[in-house]
Formats: C-alpha cells, structure tokens, sequence
C-alpha cells in the first residue's frame, strides 16, 4: 500500500519569500512521485516528477523537489513567490510499472500575501 | 497536440437520475484513468484500461458506476440513480505506457452537483 501525507492543509507566503510545501509518502516498493497544481475549477497540470534518476528534481515555474530516501520525503520548494503561484497543489506516489495509479495527498493550499 | 478533454464540464442532475460522462484521452495514450475529487479532498483513483480493457476498479466504484472504453481511444463514465455523496468533479487522465514514466495528463474535469 502507498499514501502521501501532506503536512498543512494551507500555507501563506509573502511575495517574494521562500515558497516550502511539504509531502511525505510511504511506500513497500521504491516509488515514483509527483507534485501537481490545480488552479480553481480546472484539471490538474503536472509540476515536476521522481523516478529514481537524479534526487534533486526541478519542475516548471521555478519549482523544485528533493527526494529523501532516509526522510520518506519530497518536499516542494519555490526561491521567491509570485502571486501566480496561487493555487493548490498536491503530492501523489505511485509504483513502478505494473502499478501507475497514482494515490495523492489531501492537497495544500497555496496563498501569496502582495 | 491537444490535451485530454473532457464532456461536459458540468452537470447539475436531480437525484435518482442517470449522468454519463466522456473522457477524449491525448491522441495515441493507451492507458486511460477516471479519478474522483470532493471538495477539500485529493483525486481519487476509480479505474483505468489499457486500450479497450479496464484493468482495475476501485472499491470505490459501487455497481451503479460503469466505465468504457469500447475502441480504446474515448471513454465514457456512466452513474445509474445518482446520490447526493456522488457530487464531485470527475477527473479524466491519459497516458503512454513505456514513456516519459507512465505520466498522466489530466483533464480539465466534469462537476457533477445532484440535487
């Protein structure tokens, strides 16, 4: 069985500060994982994804993750905030081939203070 | 390259009544996935094929919910006598299976309120 729990169901960050979202996952197998955003009332769209190649994974936007084997963690972090990146965003694992449905997070919901 | 599409994007029912929903997958993806989403929650897994097989179903796909994909390319996600706890949106993914790791593309979702 795999989850991701996402820790803060919401988070605010001044324009221009450090964006940190965090994900922790457990997993029996060694998984893959992935960070999404949802903007209101649309799908989700794909940030970045894990899958055993390089630990330190940079995404769209300025966005980037680190996976912590010894952590169960891949944490979500942004250098400086832009108002655009208001939204929620959701941590999700799967496993290798054979079982790619992903389970996701509870989601954290970004705000950015002007 | 257009993206995964879905139809419609909202549906407003009375409750006991029949919904069908169509997922038009990025052109080519053999693997197709419907996940659920309530509000506050994260998407939940119902099902998916590969081509024109469902492979897998959630427990959480009752018997009133029925998924297709009869020529592997659309599918189409019917709910029998709608409740009120099947108001959700209704995500539809697609992906290729020995590719870019199995990444799903989304779509932009159907909402469904039953009264």
């Amino acid at each position: 069985a795999q989850s991701v729990t996402q820790l803060g169901s919401h988070v605010s960050v001044s324009e221009g500060a450090l964006v940190l979202l965090r994900c922790n996952y457990s997993s029996s197998v060694p998984p893959y994982l992935f960070w999404y955003v949802q903007y209101p009332n649309q799908g989700l769209q794909l940030l970045l994804k894990y899958t055993s190649a390089a630990t330190l994974v940079k995404g769209i936007n300025g966005f980037e993750a680190e996976f912590k084997k010894s952590e169960t963690s891949f944490h979500l972090t942004k250098p400086s905030a832009h108002m655009r990146d208001a939204a929620e965003y959701f941590c999700a694992v799967s496993g290798r081939i054979g079982n790619e449905k992903l389970t996701f997070g509870t989601g954290t919901r970004l705000t950015i203070i002007p | 390259d257009t993206g995964v599409s879905q139809d419609p994007r909202h549906k407003i029912t009375k409750r006991g009544q029949n919904v069908t929903f169509r997922c038009d997958p990025i052109s080519e993806h053999n693997r197709l996935y419907w996940y659920r989403q309530t509000l506050g929650q994260g998407p939940e897994f119902l099902t998916y094929f590969q081509n024109e097989a469902q492979l897998e179903k959630s427990r959480l796909l009752s018997d009133r919910f029925s998924a297709e994909r009869p020529k592997g390319s659309f599918s189409t996600l019917e709910i029998q006598r709608t409740e009120q706890g099947d108001s959700a949106m209704y995500l539809c993914a697609s992906s290729l299976v020995g590719t870019d790791q199995e990444t799903q593309y989304f779509g932009p979702g159907t909402r469904l309120l039953v009264l």
